[in-house]
């Protein structure tokens, strides 16, 4: 069985920085693309960027609202997916979700407020 | 940047064939997905690549994709298919997903 588990998030005061992993198990992590897709209260979903497994490249590719501020990597030792969240905005208040597009963790919750 | 535009809600009666759209320029050219959502609930992937159902999602489920619209069928639908459904393409590198479509059920 599938299983994608996300955690760290919080709260957060604008300009911080927060650190979410998701922890997966039950497939060959190394060979999947994984994607952080996010949730704005109430509002639809978000695309927040993927990284490709390491056999392609490794490479990511963000959306332009978290260009430049938020880092996704993983750790195929640990199948293990991360992402760094630096100068965090009001805007950026979210549940943020890991997912091989077939497959979707819970998703962990992330508010920026002061 | 692409856009990919869904209505905000469709109604039904149980029993009756619900279609979901989803536009945007040269959809055909760009494999589209479907996503249902339920409230409280992680997104569940029902079509993916236009008309492929994942395994576990009832036949009901159907996908198309023509020209400018990818178009999700629900056929007999039942109470239980009541949820927010989103269209999702490739644009380059990066995921495109529709605003969202609620389904009533009623």
């Amino acid at each position: 069985e599938v299983r994608l588990v996300e955690s760290g998030g919080g709260l957060v005061e604008p300009g911080g920085s927060l650190r979410l992993s998701c922890a997966a198990s039950g497939f060959t992590f190394s060979n999947a693309w994984m994607s952080w897709v996010r949730q704005a209260p109430g509002k639809g979903l978000e695309w927040v960027g993927r990284i490709k497994s390491k056999t392609d490249g490794g490479t990511t590719d963000n959306a332009a609202p978290v260009k430049g501020r938020f880092i996704i990597s993983r750790d195929d030792s640990k199948n293990t997916l991360y992402l760094q969240m630096n100068s965090l905005k009001t805007e950026d208040t979210a549940i943020y979700y890991c997912t091989t597009m077939f497959d979707w963790g819970q998703g962990t919750l992330v508010t920026v407020s002061s | 940047s692409y856009e990919l535009t869904q209505p905000p809600s469709v109604s039904v009666s149980p029993g009756q064939t619900a279609s979901i759209t989803c536009s945007g320029d040269k959809l055909r050219n760009r494999y589209s997905s479907w996503y249902q959502q339920k409230p409280g609930q992680s997104p569940v992937l029902v079509i993916y690549q236009d008309t492929k159902r994942p395994s576990g999602i009832p036949e009901r489920f159907s996908g198309s994709n023509s020209e400018n619209t990818a178009t999700l069928t629900i056929s007999g639908t039942q109470a239980v298919d009541e949820a927010d459904y989103y269209c999702q393409a490739w644009d380059s590198s990066t995921w495109v997903f529709g605003g969202g479509t609620n389904l009533i059920v009623l």
